[in-house]
C-alpha cells in the first residue's frame, strides 16, 4: 500500500543545531506539504513543492528551507533551531486540486 | 481575518445527539472544501469533501454556502468515537489552487 512516512518521530534538539526532518511518500504525488501545529493555531504551511525542483514558501517559512530532488522525498531544514520552531511537524501529499491530502504521523521537535 | 475560521469549541454532547459545526472562509475563489478528522496526538485524515450542491456521508452531513461563505458539517446519532478535532479546510486560489489552508478545528467530546 502507498503511504507517506516521516521520520524521526520525535527529536529534541539544541538551539541553533541544524535539523532535517524526512519526509517520504509512495504515492507518486506531485504536491507535497510541510505544516507545524501548535496550539490555538492549527495547521500553518512551512513550505510546498509542486514537483521536482519546485518548491514555495507558505505563510510561516522563515528559519525553514526545503529541497525536492525526487517524487517522493521534502526534507525540511531547520537552519538554526530555535525554541520557537518546538511544535508538532506533519509532511503531507496531494494528487492536485480538489483531492485528498494524505498526511505523515508527525514529528515532535523539541528545541531546548 | 483568518482565511479560515472556526469555533474551536470544544462542543460536549452526549451519545445520540446530534451536533452541527461552521465554519467561515474569506477567498470568495475557493473552488475544494473538505472536512478532516485529527485524533489527540495523530495526523489529520479526511473524513468528506464538501460538494456544492450538498453531500452526506451515512451519520455525517456537509453543506456549502458560497453567498455566506461557510461551510457546515452536521453529525447525527454521536457516537463515542466520534470525539475528536475536525478541521475545516479550503484550497487557496486564484494561483495556489492545490495549496489548502486549515483552520486551527472545533472539538468535539461525546460522552455517554
Amino acid at each position: 500500500d502507498a503511504e507517506i512516512t516521516q521520520s524521526p518521530r520525535h527529536k529534541i534538539t539544541e538551539t541553533g543545531r541544524q535539523v532535517t526532518l524526512a519526509c517520504h511518500q509512495t504515492w507518486n504525488h506531485n504536491n507535497m506539504f510541510w505544516y507545524r501545529q501548535d496550539l490555538g493555531h492549527g495547521l500553518r504551511l512551512i513550505h510546498y513543492s509542486y514537483g521536482v525542483q519546485d518548491t514555495n514558501k507558505g505563510e510561516v517559512s522563515d528559519g525553514y528551507s526545503v529541497s525536492r530532488s525526487n517524487t517522493e522525498d521534502l526534507p525540511l531544514t531547520l537552519e538554526s533551531a530555535a525554541s520557537s520552531q518546538t511544535s508538532v511537524y506533519f509532511c503531507a501529499s496531494s494528487e492536485g486540486t480538489n483531492t485528498e491530502a494524505f498526511f505523515g504521523q508527525g514529528t515532535r521537535l523539541t528545541v531546548v | 481575518r483568518k482565511e479560515v475560521e472556526q469555533d474551536p469549541g470544544p462542543f460536549n454532547v452526549p451519545e445520540g445527539a446530534t451536533v452541527a459545526f461552521n465554519c467561515t472562509y474569506s477567498n470568495s475563489a475557493s473552488q475544494s472544501f473538505f472536512w478532516y478528522r485529527q485524533d489527540c496526538r495523530k495526523e489529520p485524515k479526511l473524513l468528506m469533501s464538501v460538494y456544492s450542491s450538498g453531500n452526506e456521508d451515512g451519520r455525517f452531513t456537509a453543506q456549502l454556502n458560497r453567498a455566506s461563505q461557510y461551510i457546515s458539517l452536521l453529525i447525527r446519532d454521536s457516537k463515542l468515537s466520534d470525539s475528536a478535532t475536525y478541521l475545516c479546510v479550503v484550497n487557496d486560489p486564484p494561483y495556489n489552487t492545490d495549496k489548502l489552508i486549515f483552520g486551527t478545528g472545533t472539538r468535539l467530546q461525546v460522552f455517554p
